[in-house]
């Protein structure tokens, strides 16, 4: 059984531009959420995918946005990138839509905005 | 805001020692969780205590709900230098989705 993978693994950008992360979900796991984890913070929760469609979101703005496919892999997208939006981005999959059980997390993504 | 905050933020214990962490959540919740982070790397459940439990055992890791407090603690017995971690609350939004508050978390550590 494949866990969670995410890429990269690091990355830096500079201020304005744009970032696309990416998720490989658990075997048999239809849902992707994603965090963002500011340093000394506990992860935040930005949105999730199910069935190729975003069902949930948290308080973030529209330019973060996501895709999820058909074999239920996501990708993050951050346009116009922010100093603020330096920070862990972990993947987390389950294989039902509601927080009924537990999720399996990525290593992350450690995104450094310049 | 986060909804959990963990108490304390850090805790430093010798090996074999117990270490206990509490969590305190603000709005009604399904389920409380429990997940452990090495040093900025990914979450790793640990255990999930429903609503209508008020403890539950995993191994070394003992869990209790108190929802007329709004808290948890999280004991884990007989420590390791391996236990060295982050340890976070995370309850449910009830939103539908896997929307999850987590707390600020606890780091312990522990001695060898």
């Amino acid at each position: 059984e494949t866990g969670v993978t995410q890429s990269p693994t690091h990355l830096i950008k500079t201020r304005g531009q744009q970032v696309t992360l990416r998720c490989s979900s658990q075997s048999g796991h239809n849902t992707v959420s994603w965090y963002q984890q500011a340093l000394g913070q506990g992860p935040q929760f930005i949105f999730q995918y199910y069935r190729e469609e975003e069902n949930g979101r948290g308080n973030f703005p529209p330019r973060f946005s996501g895709l999820q496919f058909p074999n239920y892999s996501s990708e993050l997208n951050v346009n116009a990138l922010e100093l603020d939006d330096s920070a862990l981005y972990l993947c987390a999959s389950s294989p039902r839509r509601q927080s009924t059980g537990e999720l399996f997390f990525g290593e992350g993504s450690r995104l450094t905005v310049l | 805001s986060q909804q959990g905050e963990e108490d304390p933020q850090a805790l430093s214990i010798q090996e074999g020692e117990n270490a206990t962490m509490n969590c305190s959540y603000k709005t009604s919740i399904n389920n409380l969780q429990w997940y452990r982070q090495n040093s900025g790397r990914g979450l790793v459940h640990l255990i999930l205590i429903r609503s209508n439990e008020r403890e539950k055992h995993s191994g070394r890791l003992r869990v209790t709900l108190d929802t007329s407090k709004k808290s948890s603690s999280l004991l884990i017995t007989a420590s390791r230098a391996a236990d060295t971690a982050s340890y976070f609350c995370a309850t449910d939004a009830g939103t539908g989705a896997n929307n999850l508050f987590f707390g600020t978390g606890t780091r312990l550590t522990v001695i060898p």
